[in-house]
């Protein structure tokens, strides 16, 4: 089975510049998450989707970030234009709702981002 | 902000168990005890979960006290492979709610 893909796995741009990260979650599962991991600390939620309805973008900064999931599939997170602390490791992770603590999140190997 | 606390850092010899350390006195009776590690530029990956007993499954064993205050992780047999940051997190499991990271330990398994 393949696991949560995304690209690209590095980026660097200069600030000011847009840029977009992709992520194709695991086939079926219908929740999809973006985190955002900064260097030496743990990863933090920016945006929670079920199928193609965001059910929690409450920590994501919406002046700047926007994210996407069409057909609730795969998801495009974009940041314009992005700042220097937008430096970081963004995260995609999957799962599939099964209850009895048996929904664990599957992630992908991350976008790392850095912006000069 | 994360509702457990765990050491920084922990050291283990390879071959022998790396036991890694929880407190979650806070926790709420319908909230899991998750465990997730990070090997170096990777995403994390879960390793096990539990509520009230123990559980075990082929990567580890999780051991929760009765008071389910705290719990502690058990790597049977230690390998250089496991050198990874190890998460403990608690959480409801009624919905896919998110995963609330704390900074977690960063184990080192010495040759």
């Amino acid at each position: 089975e393949a696991g949560v893909v995304q690209s690209p796995r590095y980026k660097i741009i200069e600030k000011k510049q847009p840029v977009a990260f992709w992520c194709n979650p695991i086939s079926g599962h219908n929740t999809l998450y973006w985190y955002l991991q900064n260097l030496g600390q743990g990863p933090e939620l920016l945006i929670r989707y079920e199928n193609e309805e965001a059910v929690d973008d409450s920590q994501l900064p919406k002046d700047r970030f926007s994210a996407e999931r069409l057909k609730g599939v795969d998801s495009t997170l974009k940041i314009q234009p992005a700042e220097l602390g937008d430096s970081a490791v963004y995260l995609c992770a999957s799962s599939l709702r099964r209850g009895q603590g048996r929904d664990e999140q599957f992630f992908g190997p991350g976008t790392r981002l850095t912006v000069l | 902000d994360a509702k457990t606390t765990q050491p920084p850092s922990m050291d283990c010899a390879e071959g022998r168990a790396a036991n890694l350390p929880c407190n979650h006195s806070t926790i709420s009776g319908n909230e899991y005890v998750y465990w997730y590690r990070q090997i170096h530029s990777q995403g994390p990956q879960y390793i096990i979960h539990g509520l009230k007993n123990n559980e075990t499954n082929e990567m580890a064993s999780l051991i929760i006290t009765e008071d389910r205050k705290s719990s502690t992780l058990i790597l049977p047999h230690a390998t250089l492979r496991d050198t990874a940051v190890y998460y403990c997190i608690v959480r409801v499991s009624y919905g896919s709610e998110k995963l609330v990271f704390g900074k977690g330990t960063k184990l080192t398994v010495n040759p």
